[in-house]
């Protein structure tokens, strides 16, 4: 099983709609995970960190789940700039392991 | 939000040859990682440094790579010999307690 998982998608949704992300990871011992946003060559982004149960930011929203080992970013009323690719990443000791991305496309 | 500036943002190189990469950080930090993305794939853990060593290194990281901090701010990452899978881009970062990354540097061996 891979480390950290994520569905690479794309999804491909119109402004204004709401899409959700799920990724999951094998280590139980993993605290804490990030949201990262990476647009095309160009190095990750913090978005969200999510520590406990969750994590709202204006039209983000992260939770976790450790009971079944995922985390979820959920945007509200997509804008054409959110299109780019999340990453999910998970602290493992002093690194962060990171899943592959889901490409997210909002379209007018 | 912390800032860290990678130079150079583009190197070209010839197979075999010897490369380094660096990481300047705006602010005194302890704790220094490089992580590199091959191109279309998952951004992968090279290294991490913590007060000027080596606190943990991927199997990524074999001999042809090292780390080092020589004045005290630059953070550099060499790779003695080139090959053509180390092409990739290359990401500095620093934690506090999140990573915040660096611009990169994309390195293209031929």
């Amino acid at each position: 099983r891979k480390e950290v998982e994520q569905d690479p998608g794309p999804f491909n949704v119109p402004e204004g709609a709401t899409v959700a992300f799920n990724c999951t990871y094998s280590n139980s011992a993993s605290q804490s995970f990030f949201w990262y946003r990476q647009d095309c060559r160009k190095e990750p982004k913090l978005l969200m960190s999510v520590y406990s149960s969750g994590n709202e930011d204006g039209r983000f929203t992260a939770q976790l789940n450790r009971a079944s080992q995922y985390i979820s970013l959920l945007i509200r009323d997509s804008k054409l700039s959110d299109s780019a690719t999340y990453l999910c990443a998970a602290q493992y000791g002093n690194k962060l392991v990171f899943g592959a991305g889901t490409i997210l496309r909002v379209k007018s | 939000e912390p800032e860290v500036t990678q130079t150079p943002s583009h190197q070209v190189t010839q197979m075999g040859q010897e490369v380094i990469l660096r990481c300047v950080p705006i602010s005194n930090h302890l704790y220094f990682y490089w992580y590199r993305q091959i191109l279309g794939q998952k951004v992968e853990f090279l290294v991490s440094f913590y007060n000027n060593e080596i606190s943990e290194k991927s199997e990524i990281f074999d001999d042809q790579f090292s780390v080092e901090r020589p004045d005290g701010s630059n953070f550099t990452l060499k790779i003695r010999s080139t090959k053509l899978e180390d092409s990739a881009m290359y990401f500095c970062a620093i934690r506090v307690p999140e990573a915040f990354f660096g611009q990169g540097t994309r390195l293209t061996v031929v």
